[in-house]
């Protein structure tokens, strides 16, 4: 069985740009949620997907935005890219319908905003 | 309030003693309490967890303290080990999404 994965690991990009982060989760889980971590700091709920349509929603803008696909497999995409979105980008994928209790975290995709 | 306060920030522990962490929420909505270990360059690892209805739970070193009156919990690792070093955050999950409140983070350093 394997875990949560994540691609790509490290990502450096400049203001004002887009970028597409993606995560694989882990072998029977069909809900997949996405956490922002900046440095020194607890992780942030963005969204989660289930169904392939948004479950929830944390407080962050519509320039964050996501997709589940049938595989159940996620994409992260942030558009106009701001030197604040610097951070760990976590996902965490859950085995039961609609989110489960237990979260997996994958290991993570570390964005730098020049 | 979503809010989920977290203390000591960092903790030096000598090996074999008892590392304690403290938590505290105002959000009755939440109702399961995660703690979450992490190393540099890893994703959080699921600890132990605890429900509001159960005041403690012992999982080998690990035990989570919870007072719902007071809406605080804690996580007390026993025996204390430098393998054990690392962040722990606390957490807790409320709604359909099951979305997480972490804490801040406390930065746990074991010494030899």
């Amino acid at each position: 069985e394997t875990g949560v994965t994540q691609s790509p690991t490290h990502l450096i990009k400049t203001r004002g740009q887009q970028v597409t982060l993606r995560c694989s989760s882990q072998s029977g889980h069909n809900t997949v949620s996405w956490y922002q971590q900046a440095l020194g700091q607890g992780p942030q709920f963005i969204f989660q997907y289930y169904r392939e349509e948004e479950n929830g929603r944390g407080n962050f803008p519509p320039r964050f935005s996501g997709l589940q696909f049938p595989n159940y497999s996620s994409e992260l995409n942030v558009n106009a890219l701001e030197l604040d979105d610097s951070a760990l980008y976590l996902c965490a994928s859950s085995p039961l319908a609609g989110g489960g209790n237990e979260q997996f975290f994958g290991p993570g995709t570390r964005l730098t905003v020049l | 309030q979503q809010q989920v306060k977290q203390s000591p920030q960092s903790l030096i522990v000598q090996k074999g003693g008892i590392s304690i962490i403290n938590c505290a929420y105002e959000n009755t909505a939440f109702d399961y309490f995660p703690w979450y270990q992490q190393f540099p360059g890893k994703g959080p690892a699921l600890l132990i967890a605890i429900r509001p209805d159960v005041s403690e739970k012992k999982e080998g070193r690990f035990t989570i303290s919870f007072n719902k009156s007071a809406k605080q919990f804690s996580l007390h690792i026993m025996d204390s080990q430098p393998g054990d070093s690392a962040t722990y955050f606390c957490a807790a999950m409320a709604g359909s999404a099951r979305q997480l409140t972490f804490g801040s983070g406390t930065q746990l350093t074991v010494l030899p």
